[in-house]
């Protein structure tokens, strides 16, 4: 039963430039979220994707942006790269359920870093 | 502000000692705690969910929850050396988005 995967695992970018990081669920998971996680700190919410549509946000630029494929894949796109958004980008899959028992299961991170 | 406060640490504690992560979270209406563990380089995995008030047991690790004081705690009993990890406490309410708080480093001393 193949985990959530990612890719890259790392990249390296200089300011300005676009990135693009893919994602692909745990078999059986409908729901992608996406996470930056800065050194030292816990991750932090960037979107959540389901039934290809983005269902809550959280509070990052508009240069974040992502897409959900019928697959449940998923994208995160980065515009005008900025130094600060150097980090672990974490991919996180989940079967849709409603109510609090919705579990996340995270993959193994694309690294950034922004020169 | 939804937040979720962590001890930095570094807790240290000797092999085979219980080791004790604890976490308190601010809205009154969270619904579901998470425990992940993370090591250095890698990312996050889960280690224990929570849902009810009062202890959950899963082989050497305990979580408790205690909803009226906002607070959330990890017991790993017999520690490893393989158990040095920062460990993540992450809160949801609902379908909402998971709030974690910085994380907890624990080395175990062999």
């Amino acid at each position: 039963d193949a985990g959530v995967t990612q890719s890259p695992t790392h990249l390296i970018k200089t300011r300005g430039q676009q990135v693009t990081l893919r994602c692909s669920p745990k078999s059986g998971h409908d729901t992608v979220s996406w996470y930056q996680q800065a050194l030292g700190q816990g991750p932090q919410f960037i979107f959540q994707y389901y039934e290809e549509e983005e269902r809550q946000r959280g509070n990052f630029p508009d240069r974040f942006s992502g897409h959900q494929f019928p697959n449940y894949s998923s994208e995160l796109n980065v515009n005008a790269l900025l130094l600060g958004d150097s980090a672990l980008y974490l991919c996180a899959s989940s079967f849709w359920v409603a109510g609090p028992q919705e579990t996340q299961y995270f993959g193994p991170g694309t690294r950034l870093l922004v020169l | 502000q939804k937040e979720v406060e962590q001890n930095s640490g570094p807790l240290s504690v000797p092999e085979g000692a219980i080791a004790s992560l604890n976490c308190t979270y601010s809205d009154r209406v969270s619904q579901s705690f998470f425990w992940y563990r993370q090591y250095s380089g890698k990312s996050p995995e889960l280690i224990m969910s929570i849902y009810s008030n009062g202890d959950k047991e899963d082989g050497r690790f305990t979580a408790q929850l205690n909803k009226a004081s906002q607070y959330v705690s990890l017991l790993i009993r017999d520690s490893q050396p393989s158990d040095s990890a920062t460990y993540l406490c992450a809160v949801k309410s609902g379908n909402e988005k998971l709030t974690f708080g910085t994380g907890t480093r624990l080395t175990i001393i062999p």
